[in-house]
């Protein structure tokens, strides 16, 4: 069975900390990617970040990194020196051969100022 | 940037009624895809959509719906006879075409359809 699973349903920071968003996948596929997309208030879907799975060496974008641990089925969102503007809903995504993306529950973060 | 348009942006309408989701996905893009969100839970894959055909469907995507690529341009979801709980955001995705890799998928802005 395919699933991600986003343990922490809603977390609150205060501007300018660091936070981290976990995800846990399961999957039989020895291929697969793996997404981070944001869904600001405005509802749209924004693609973050992809990876598959051969490419196990951390990204880091700005303000942005992801620690992909292969051993553990973890892929983690850190989010340094965070800003208001980062609220949002945080959604981990695994697609395999299939196509399908199947999404995590996703993660609400609120930035307080 | 070319991206993914849907249209409308807000749909309401009566149970029971046929609805008409529109997505434009991007010129080059030959993997079409649907999701759904309802309020307040995970975005969830309805239906994938290649070379004119149905490639993928989840168990959500019953007969009440379908899919269909018109022109050389749209790519629309038909809910038949609406329910209540059809409520929630819909997603188009389109992709380019995969080869060895799963590209990336291009979400629209989605379309909110209520139905009372």
């Amino acid at each position: 069975a395919q699933k991600v699973t986003q343990a922490q349903t809603e977390i609150s920071v205060v501007e300018k900390e660091d936070v981290t968003l976990d995800c846990v996948y399961e999957t039989r596929d020895t291929t697969y990617y793996l997404f981070w997309y944001k869904q600001p208030p405005s509802g749209e879907l924004v693609f973050l970040i992809r990876r598959n799975s051969f490419d196990e060496q951390n990204e880091i974008s700005g303000r942005y990194s992801w620690n992909f641990q292969k051993s553990t089925s973890s892929f983690n969102f850190t989010i340094t020196a965070s800003q208001v503007v980062d609220s949002a809903v945080y959604f981990c995504a695994l697609v395999n051969r299939d196509d399908k993306i199947i999404f995590g529950k996703g993660t609400r973060l609120h930035i307080l100022p | 940037e070319p991206e993914v348009t849907q249209t409308p942006s807000h749909q309401v309408t009566q149970m029971g009624q046929e609805v008409i989701l529109r997505c434009v996905p991007i010129s080059n893009h030959l993997y079409f895809y649907w999701y759904r969100q309802i309020l307040g839970q995970k975005v969830e894959f309805l239906v994938s959509f290649y070379n004119n055909e149905i490639s993928e469907k989840s168990e959500i995507f019953d007969d009440q719906f379908s899919v269909e690529r018109p022109d050389g341009s749209n790519f629309t979801l038909k809910i038949r006879s609406t329910k209540l709980e059809d409520s929630a955001m819909y997603f188009c995705a389109s992709s380019e075409l995969r080869v060895e890799v799963v590209y990336e998928q291009y979400f629209g802005p989605g379309t909110r359809l209520t139905v009372t």
